[in-house]
Parts: C-alpha cells; sequence; structure tokens
C-alpha cells in the first residue's frame, strides 16, 4: 500500500452532472498527476500539478479540470459529464527529482 | 492516445513457470518504468530502467531495454499465484513533461 488516498471509493453520477474527485499525496510529495483508466485499457494521462500549478495536459477537454493545495492534496473536477467518462479515476504522486510514481487506489466512476 | 503496446495481451502459466511480457513504445525515451495493478486497484511501480541501461534485476523480476528497437520486456521468474495481475509498462519522454504514457497492458494469469 502506497500513502496515497482518494476518495470516494466508488461514484455514480448521471450524464450532464458535475463531479469532485479527491486525492491525498503521499507525505513529502509535491508532484501529483491524474489518469483515466477506461476498463481493459492501461491509464491515460489527465493532468500535473506541480506546487498548486497546473504544468502538463494531456488530451483531455477543458471540462476536466483541477486543483492542487498547500498541503499538496489535489482535486479533479468533470463538469457536462459523459457516459464514455465511466472509468477508474487514479491519482498518483511523486517526490522532487523522482521518476516513479505513487499510485492511490482509484475512484470508480459510473455515468449512467 | 497509448503510447505502445504489451505483447502478449493475455499470458496463463503455472505456477514455477517463468513469465516474460514485452512491451514496445514510439518515441524517444528518458526511462521505462513496469507496473503491477491488481483487479482494477492502483498501480505499483516494480522497477525502473533508464534509457543508458540495457539490462536490471530485482528480486525474480529482469527488465531489459533495447532503445534501438524502442522494446523492453520484463521476466518474472519462479512464478507465484499471486503474481497474477496486470503488468504495464510506462514511458517517460526525453523532454518536456514527466508524465507517465502507459501502454495497454499485458494480464498474466498464475495457475497454482
Amino acid at each position: 500500500e502506497t500513502g496515497v488516498t482518494q476518495s470516494p471509493t466508488h461514484l455514480i453520477k448521471t450524464r450532464g452532472q458535475q463531479v469532485t474527485l479527491r486525492c491525498s499525496s503521499q507525505s513529502g510529495h509535491n508532484t501529483v498527476s491524474w489518469y483515466q483508466q477506461a476498463l481493459g485499457q492501461g491509464p491515460q494521462f489527465i493532468f500535473q500539478y506541480y506546487r498548486e500549478e497546473e504544468n502538463g495536459r494531456g488530451n483531455f477537454p477543458p471540462r476536466f479540470s483541477g486543483l492542487q493545495f498547500p498541503n499538496y492534496s489535489s482535486e479533479l473536477n468533470v463538469n457536462a459529464l459523459e457516459l464514455d467518462d465511466s472509468a477508474l479515476y487514479l491519482c498518483a504522486s511523486r517526490g522532487a527529482g523522482a521518476y516513479e510514481q505513487y499510485f492511490g487506489p482509484g475512484t470508480r466512476l459510473t455515468v449512467t | 492516445s497509448q503510447q505502445g503496446e504489451e505483447d502478449p495481451q493475455a499470458l496463463s502459466i503455472q505456477e514455477g513457470e517463468n513469465a516474460t511480457m514485452n512491451c514496445s513504445y514510439k518515441t524517444s525515451i528518458n526511462n521505462l518504468q513496469w507496473y503491477r495493478q491488481n483487479s482494477g486497484r492502483g498501480l505499483v511501480h516494480l522497477i525502473l530502467i533508464r534509457s543508458n541501461e540495457r539490462e536490471k534485476h530485482s528480486g525474480r523480476l529482469r527488465v531489459t531495454l533495447d532503445t534501438s528497437k524502442k522494446s523492453s520486456s520484463l521476466l518474472i521468474t519462479a512464478s507465484r499465484a499471486a503474481d497474477t495481475a496486470s503488468y504495464f509498462c510506462a514511458t517517460r519522454g526525453d523532454t518536456g513533461r514527466r508524465a507517465l504514457t502507459f501502454g495497454s497492458g499485458t494480464r498474466l494469469q498464475v495457475q497454482p
């Protein structure tokens, strides 16, 4: 088990709604990344935050947004949910200068 | 989009046998990492190999990297039922952000 926690574990939302997922990074890690993993696929990079600023983004639309807080915890917000947003959402943290990422257990989002 | 592909997509072996998984990628990399995921949970970092390394060992794991062929392999020796999981390779590019680009994974089943 890593020191990265995510909440909630599972979530069911309706198309068009908004959702906020939360992540608490491993102690001492100042960089957090969010990934979307569809069933049977590898994780896809959404964006990365370093010291409260977004410093990298994958091919996801602006309705996917995030925040990182001074204690390095973070949020992923998704507006106007679509059925294809149903997936496992993973956050991962790493320390300064490190390459290995430490993943949380994920939030399973189902959009109906 | 996925950076690379793992081969095979699925592998079933008996306990005690060796398991070999291959990964191909498309762009220049700084390093390549292998992660393990148990049934839809968070990913666990296994091993990292840098672009100037050709082989690396960690316990029962052996990783090779051939940058000329843009490919890597992960060998698990003397497999155990507890090794049953999905295995992903992930690359970090040699420029820009440090986010990882994952392959599509190999699902390994080790029969007791």
